[in-house]
């Protein structure tokens, strides 16, 4: 089956710097890449929708000037955490969509983001 | 072997009424599921999800239970719109794997 991949799967970071996370669809072009957020405990939060070669969308809340998200091929979307806190602790989610028609959404492994 | 299914192809509601959708898996290793919509000819639209350690999630018109002891989820919206009309997929996330239903399409008659 299709396989999106995440990279970093575990990042540890300073408070203050910028952390990148990169999704990628290994074997299949994606229209559009959401990516989530999940809370120890808590279900997942669609953070934002990117369709390639144009702006993202952010859900309601979401900083779109803290999380950054470039879908900048249709085989790669990253997601920068600007100037991360120990609140921006959390799991982060990427999933893809091949564009067909039958609804298959892919999702990646997930990042855990750890800021000290 | 599915280990996500969803029986019902199609569902017909009155507009005001519940919406149930359903969905059963098999293997519970499973760490948490997702409900999505889609329109034809349009990209997926993430409506809620619950982790395994839940039983229920509410978001708006859209509540999805879990049953962990049956392997059982529905999604439940009230009130049904018009607009709800769509296919709804419920997909199980678990060991870096992601497994779909085949879908249930909605139909909310006004």
């Amino acid at each position: 089956g299709a396989v999106v991949s995440q990279h970093p799967s575990w990042v540890i970071c300073k408070s203050g710097t910028s952390v990148k996370i990169e999704c990628r669809s290994l074997d299949f072009q994606a229209t559009t890449m959401f990516w989530y957020r999940q809370f120890p405990k808590q279900s997942l939060m669609l953070m934002a929708t990117s369709n390639e070669g144009s702006k993202a969308t952010y859900e309601q809340g979401v900083e779109k000037d803290k999380f950054l998200i470039n879908h900048a091929s249709l085989t790669l979307s990253t997601l920068t955490v600007t100037s991360a806190h120990p609140e921006d602790s959390s799991f982060y989610i990427c999933s893809a969509w091949t564009g067909q028609d039958t609804g298959e959404l892919f999702f990646g492994e997930g990042s855990r983001l750890t800021v000290l | 072997d599915q280990q996500v299914k969803q029986n019902s192809p199609s569902l017909s509601v009155q507009e005001g009424r519940i919406s149930i959708l359903n969905c059963d898996y098999t293997n519970s290793m499973f760490d948490y599921f997702l409900w999505y919509k889609k329109y034809p000819a349009e990209g997926p639209t993430f409506l809620i999800s619950i982790s395994s350690i839940k039983d229920k999630n509410e978001d708006g018109r859209f509540t999805v239970f879990l049953n962990k002891s049956a392997k059982h989820l529905s999604l439940h919206i009230v009130p049904s719109q018009p607009g709800d009309s769509a296919v709804y997929f419920c997909a199980a996330l678990g060991g870096f794997k992601t497994i779909f239903g085949a879908g249930t399409r909605l139909f909310v008659k006004a």
